[in-house]
């Protein structure tokens, strides 16, 4: 089975400072894992992913994630968050050999100036 | 290049009436998905269409819920009778499917239903 965990429902940041959003993941095989980020009445927008080779993926709006097998982790972070940053992400999980993606609960990031 | 289109983007029922949702993917995409997103939760897959056939629909509660994209593009889901706990959001996605792990999602339709 395929399954995704943002442990923080919400995070807080402030302006210029590092963000971290973080995502585990389990499956049978082979991870894919994205991003997807959600604005306010928007539908979801394609951020990062990782397939396979480099384990840090470096995504849009200078988003980045690091892969980490043994942790079975796909944090998203960037170096100096933005107040238009703020939004509600998603990891999302599917194992190689299945088509059907699973998403993970959300994690509302806010940006205070 | 236009994006995934949904509509309405939002509508509110009795239970017990039926709805209808329609989805029209990005031109050329032939991978169609529709998802439920509850309040506070992710996005859950209902079907997924490849062309105009329904490839994965392990998901749709057949009892009231049924999809059709008949000529492979735009898409109608449909609920009836409509049940209290169907108010959720209604995603619509569309991929090509030589790349289908990049989803695009339309804005979707706020379905409640009192």
């Amino acid at each position: 089975a395929q399954s995704v965990a943002q442990p923080e429902d919400q995070v807080n940041v402030a302006e210029g400072n590092p963000l971290t959003v973080k995502c585990t993941y389990s499956v049978s095989g082979n991870p894919y894992l994205f991003w997807y980020v959600q604005y306010p009445n928007r539908g979801l927008q394609f951020l990062l992913k990782y397939i396979t080779g480099d384990n840090l993926v470096k995504g849009s709006y200078g988003f980045e994630a690091e892969f980490n097998k043994s942790q079975t982790s796909f944090h998203l972070k960037k170096p100096s968050a933005l107040v238009s940053d703020s939004a509600l992400y998603f990891c999302a999980v599917r194992d190689k050999w299945r088509d059907d993606m699973r998403f993970g609960a959300g994690t509302r990031l806010t940006v205070k100036p | 290049e236009a994006g995934v289109v949904q509509s309405p983007r939002y509508k509110i029922i009795e239970k017990k009436q039926p709805v209808a949702f329609w989805c029209n993917p990005i031109s050329g995409h032939n991978t169609l998905y529709w998802y439920r997103q509850n309040l506070g939760q992710g996005p859950e897959l209902l079907i997924r269409y490849e062309n105009e056939e329904a490839v994965d629909d392990s998901q749709l509660p057949k009892d009231r819920f049924s999809a059709e994209r008949l000529k492979g593009v735009d898409s109608t889901l449909k609920i009836q009778p409509a049940e209290l706990g169907d108010s959720a959001v209604y995603l619509c996605a569309s991929s090509l499917e030589s790349a289908r792990d990049t989803q695009y999602f339309g804005p979707g339709t706020r379905l409640t239903v009192l």
